[in-house]
């Protein structure tokens, strides 16, 4: 199996242009995470979905961010306008269902690095 | 709402000696996971340990084990047999196993070890 594929691995913007980054889970797995690192708050979780529907999206700082998951191998993660605070790097996860699996790991992709100038 | 804390922002061992991180974790539930991941400096996430609230015994993996204290909340690492390779921050995880349908991890801010030849 190819794991997490997430694109792109690295991203430079202007502040208030579109940044979308994308995830393609681990195949049969139907729980995905964002999570965001930054050196001054950690690795955070963004928004978690459960076959294909947002499950807590209380992380997600505010209105400029969206994430989707149209379906079962593939979502993604929107900032618009983005902002310099949102340099960060921006990890997608994928695990079997939680509920039904014992031994229950969350696959982490290698990460997107935005930096918004 | 679950807290991770880890302690020791750096530490550092001698190549073949052993080390141990620190981790604490404040929560009400009584049935849970641990984990520690390791990120080497090429960001990417990788598993090393994971320890299930339910079971006594410390979990191993090779140079790897656990201290678990439930009463305590307490969870640290020890590397037996240090080698360059280990060299990477660790972070200390906590996911709920409590049902509901919440499953993120909760990071703490990690150590960053340095392991000298």
């Amino acid at each position: 199996d190819a794991g997490v594929i997430q694109s792109p691995r690295h991203e430079v913007t202007e502040m208030g242009q579109e940044v979308t980054l994308r995830c393609k889970p681990i195949s049969g797995h139907n729980s995905l995470f964002w999570y965001r690192q930054t050196m001054m708050r950690g690795l955070e979780l963004l928004i978690y979905f459960n076959n294909n529907v947002p499950i807590d999206d209380s992380g997600m700082p505010e209105d400029r961010f969206s994430a989707k998951m149209p379906n079962a191998s593939f979502s993604t993660l929107k900032i618009q306008p983005s902002e310099p605070r949102d340099s960060a790097v921006y990890f997608c996860a994928s695990s079997p269902d939680p509920r039904t699996e014992l031994y229950n790991e969350q696959f982490f992709g290698p990460g997107t690095r935005l930096t918004v100038l | 709402a679950q807290t991770v804390t880890q302690s020791q922002p750096e530490m550092s061992v001698q190549e073949a000696e052993t080390v141990t991180l620190s981790c604490t974790y404040d929560t009400s539930e009584s049935d849970y996971y641990l984990f520690w991941y390791k990120q080497p400096p090429s960001r990417q996430m990788i598993l090393v340990i994971r320890q299930e609230a339910y079971k006594q015994q410390n979990a191993t993996e090779n140079r790897f084990s656990v201290n678990f204290q439930k009463a305590a909340k307490s969870f640290s690492l020890k590397i037996s047999d240090s080698q360059l390779g280990d060299a990477a921050m660790y972070f200390c995880a906590y996911r709920t196993n409590s049902g509901g349908s919440n499953y993120k991890l909760t990071f703490g801010k990690g150590t960053l070890l340095t392991v000298n030849p």
